[in-house]
């Protein structure tokens, strides 16, 4: 099968860093892809990896370790407007070819 | 350059009815990807087209279907509507090459089936 895992929910204060896990499991792998999605909007991309490491883009960074199938989002520097739902997605070979696979969202509020 | 549009924004159909969504990518975007999304399953992968071609395919019965034109608009069509269908229908656009899937979505049709 092909399954993601992330946390429901987090929360943090305004000026914190935060980090979202993502574990999976799947048939094939091609990278893991993060989105940010606000209420009522579409979700936005916001970083790739395709190799094990860091990724730095900003206040976010992603990371992966493709031996562990775990990869995270790290947000710094936490701003009112980072509340939104974050979903991790990977590519994985289904039965029907390749399908794109997107975790449950982890669902960020950011406190004043 | 301007983003992924989705038309209409807003649908409600009967059970039993069919509906056709469109979508017209980025330009220059030869890849449409379709999402069905809703609060218990969340994203779920139906189809992607390249090219005017299917080129990958999600776990959703039949009565999910879709077409590209030589623009790169896709339309996505659901026959012998149920009210399960209900849900929000992303369309996603990327250049579809290469292993890089970023992908630019649209703002969603948010279908409604009574």
């Amino acid at each position: 099968g092909q399954s993601l895992e992330q946390p429901s929910e987090v929360t943090a204060v305004e000026g914190a860093i935060v980090q979202i896990n993502c574990t999976y499991q799947t048939s094939g792998f091609y990278g893991l892809s993060w989105y940010q999605q606000h209420d009522g909007g579409a979700p936005t991309f916001l970083s790739y990896n395709a190799l094990d490491g860091l990724e730095e883009t900003g206040r976010f960074s992603s990371f992966l370790s493709r031996s562990d199938s775990y990869g995270y989002l790290l947000l710094q520097e936490l701003q009112m407007k980072d509340s939104a739902s974050y979903f991790c997605a990977v590519r994985d070979f289904g039965n029907y070819g390749q399908n794109f696979v997107f975790g449950p969202g982890t669902r960020l509020s950011v406190l004043p | 350059k301007a983003g992924v549009t989705q038309t209409p924004r807003y649908l409600i159909k009967t059970r039993g009815q069919q509906v056709t969504l469109s979508c017209s990518p980025i330009s220059g975007h030869r890849s449409v990807s379709w999402y069905q999304q809703t609060p218990g399953q969340g994203l779920q992968f139906l189809f992607e087209y390249f090219s005017e071609t299917q080129r990958n395919k999600g776990n959703f019965p039949g009565r999910f279907s879709g077409r590209q034109f030589s623009n790169s608009r896709s339309e996505m069509n659901v026959s012998t509507l149920e009210l399960g269908d209900s849900a929000l229908y992303l369309c996603a656009s990327s250049s579809g090459q290469g292993t890089s899937y970023e992908q630019y979505f649209g703002p969603g049709t948010r279908l409604t089936v009574t």
